[in-house]
């Protein structure tokens, strides 16, 4: 019950357009969901994170849905530019656990000018 | 306040050798998780340590193995290496009672 399922593996979108990725957990015990952002060669840069107490945070450009029943939650993003060309990864922990993440398989995006 | 950082940043190693990672957490930060990405996948967690001790471990075997030092820094050792053994290796460092954890830029091992 550790997965966490994450759609589509890649995407392509116009600049100043939307962005959404998709992600679903199987263990309801997570409470804590970030993404994270990575650039070729880099680590992963949190970029925003969501707990199942609330159904919506935003941040800039970014916003993270969370839909507790459904076990799923998605990010947004807003205005797309070039630069948020990167590889983004949903993951979940348990706070109880320590926090260890576990990690979807990753969205491609590509933000055409 | 400095980052997570990781040394070396690349590593060549022949199959069956062994290889030490190391990596300096967070200024502040406790606990270091280590994390293995495959390429193409996302990260996999290997195990935490906090306060010089494993604080859980994921689905990896016996011959990954770390330590944690009194200055928070902690090392990752890899023996027998394997062919998939070739990754991405991730540290990540954060505070034992918030949820954020903040990565290193990686070492990658190639085991030819």
């Amino acid at each position: 019950q550790q997965q966490v399922k994450q759609s589509p593996q890649s995407l392509i979108v116009q600049k100043g357009g939307i962005s959404i990725i998709n992600c679903a957990y199987e263990n309801t015990a997570f409470d804590y969901f970030p993404w994270y952002q990575q650039f070729p060669g880099k680590g992963p840069a949190l970029l925003i994170a969501i707990r199942p107490d609330v159904s919506e945070k935003k941040e800039g450009r970014f916003t993270i849905s969370f839909n507790k029943s459904a076990k799923q939650f998605s990010l947004h993003i807003m205005d797309s530019q070039p630069g948020d060309s990167a590889t983004y990864f949903c993951a979940a922990s348990r706070q109880a656990a320590g926090n260890k993440l576990t990690f979807g398989g990753g969205t491609r995006v590509l933000v055409k000018p | 306040e400095t980052g997570v950082t990781q040394s070396p940043t690349h590593l060549i190693k022949t199959r069956g050798q062994q290889v030490t990672l190391r990596c300096s957490s967070q200024s502040g930060h406790n606990t270091v998780s280590w994390y293995q990405q495959a390429l193409g996948q996302g990260p996999q967690f290997i195990f935490q340590y906090y306060r010089e001790e494993e604080n859980g471990r994921g689905n990896f075997p016996p011959r990954f193995s770390g330590l944690q030092f009194p200055n928070y820094s902690s090392e990752l050792n890899v023996n027998a290496l394997e062919l998939d053994d070739s990754a991405l290796y991730l540290c990540a460092s954060s505070l034992p009672w918030r949820d954020e954890q903040y990565f290193g830029p990686g070492t990658r091992l190639t085991v030819t």
